[in-house]
This record gives C-alpha cells, sequence and structure tokens, in this order.
C-alpha cells in the first residue's frame, strides 16, 4: 500500500502569508497527485490534479508541484475563505489513498 | 450539472450490514469515461478510501476493508451501492460517493452512519 504523509498537521497563518504544505509518498506516484480543501461539515472540493493543475474555478493563488514522492501545496496569499483543512491524495495504479490532513488556522 | 446524493440508514447495529446507495444525476454512471466511489470520514478524523466501480462493474477497495466491503452498479436507476459487513463501533463515519476522473471531482454531500446497538 501507498502511504502518504503530510506536513504539519496544523499550520497558523494570518491573512496575505504565504503558506506551504507538504506532502510525501511511499513510494513514487509519478505526479498522480490531487490536493482537496475541506471545511466544516462540507464534502472535500478538487482543488489541484496531476500535481500542478488547477481543477477549473479554484483561485490562482493556489498552485501544486511535485513528482515522484514529494509534493507541495502552495497559497500565495492567504484569503479568509482559504482557512480550512487540506489533504493530498495520491491515485496510482488504482489505489487512492489520503493523507492525514493539514489543518490551516488563523494566526 | 453532476450531482450526487447519498442514501441509507442512519444507524446500523453492531456485526450487522451497512447499506448505502448513490443517486448520480446530470450523469450517466454506464459512461465509460469514469469511475465511482465511496470514501469515509470517522468523526473529527481524515478521509478514506473505502472502494471504487467502473461501468464495466470491475471493482477496486481499501486493502484493509476489502473483506467486508461490496460495491455494485444498477445501471437502471443510475445509482451505485455500498454494502460494509461485519460493523463496529470503528466504522462510524460520514459515507461519501463520488465521480473518480483519476482524483475525485464530483461529490455527494456525505451522510452520517452511526454503528451503535
Amino acid at each position: 500500500d501507498i502511504q502518504m504523509t503530510q506536513s504539519p498537521s496544523t499550520l497558523s497563518a494570518s491573512v496575505g502569508d504565504r503558506v506551504t504544505i507538504t506532502c510525501r509518498a511511499s513510494q513514487s506516484i509519478s505526479n498522480w497527485l490531487a490536493w482537496y480543501q475541506q471545511k466544516p461539515g462540507k464534502a472535500p472540493k478538487l482543488l489541484i490534479y496531476k500535481a500542478s493543475s488547477l481543477e477549473s474555478g479554484v483561485p490562482s493563488r493556489f498552485s501544486g508541484s511535485g513528482s515522484g514522492t514529494a509534493f507541495t501545496l502552495t497559497i500565495s496569499s492567504l484569503q479568509p475563505d482559504d482557512f480550512a483543512t487540506y489533504y493530498c491524495q495520491q491515485y496510482n495504479n488504482y489505489s487512492w489513498t489520503f493523507g492525514q490532513g493539514t489543518k490551516v488556522e488563523i494566526k | 450539472q453532476l450531482q450526487l446524493q447519498e442514501s441509507g440508514p442512519g444507524l446500523v447495529k453492531p456485526s450487522e450490514t451497512l447499506s448505502l446507495t448513490c443517486t448520480v444525476s446530470g450523469g450517466s454512471i454506464s459512461s465509460s469515461d469514469y469511475y465511482w466511489g465511496w470514501i469515509r470520514q470517522p468523526p473529527g478524523k481524515g478521509l478514506e478510501w473505502i472502494g471504487t466501480i467502473y461501468y464495466s462493474g470491475s471493482t477496486h477497495y481499501n486493502p484493509s476493508l476489502k473483506s467486508r466491503v461490496t460495491i455494485s452498479l444498477d445501471t437502471s436507476k443510475n445509482q451505485f451501492s455500498l454494502k460494509l459487513s461485519s460493523v463496529t463501533a470503528a466504522d462510524t463515519a460520514v459515507y461519501y460517493c463520488a465521480r473518480v476522473d483519476g482524483p475525485y471531482d464530483y461529490w455527494g454531500q456525505g451522510t452520517l452512519v452511526t454503528v451503535s446497538s
């Protein structure tokens, strides 16, 4: 099984900050990596797919990078609507595994 | 616009079988372009992939749940279903259905299933 490890688990930041979340896979997944945003009581929302492709309608302040086993999600300038929990997910070889999540809190 | 809606009992007794249905509107589950999947989230915890099904009926399950999970299609109703047997309190979670286009691009709103006697 492919394991996904996110860091940090919690991140405290202010509006306007640049925020980076890291995700590591236990083995190479090429670029089969997605990022989701989840707010309390809501279903996750797809932000990024194929490691760096922005889903339609997602603000350009969100970006993703990486390949192989190391990936990052960056929010260039944190907005009030961005305080949420973020999950990475690998979708390689007919298995889908999520990271444990990163909660972005107001500092 | 594609929409997915989960339905089923909100309370299941320990050792029994949890059964949920996902009704898809605005698109066909018979499309060869997509898979369809189930994901769950225990209260206050992270997301867990349960399993995925293709229009042909081909399935892929999380190895940790494989012995207890069955996912099936009903193309006449444009629905797909989840059955999870021998449930325990650890199976208490919000259960989501989703369309799979590599990642999960459309999600249902989720339904809370509590396992308790």
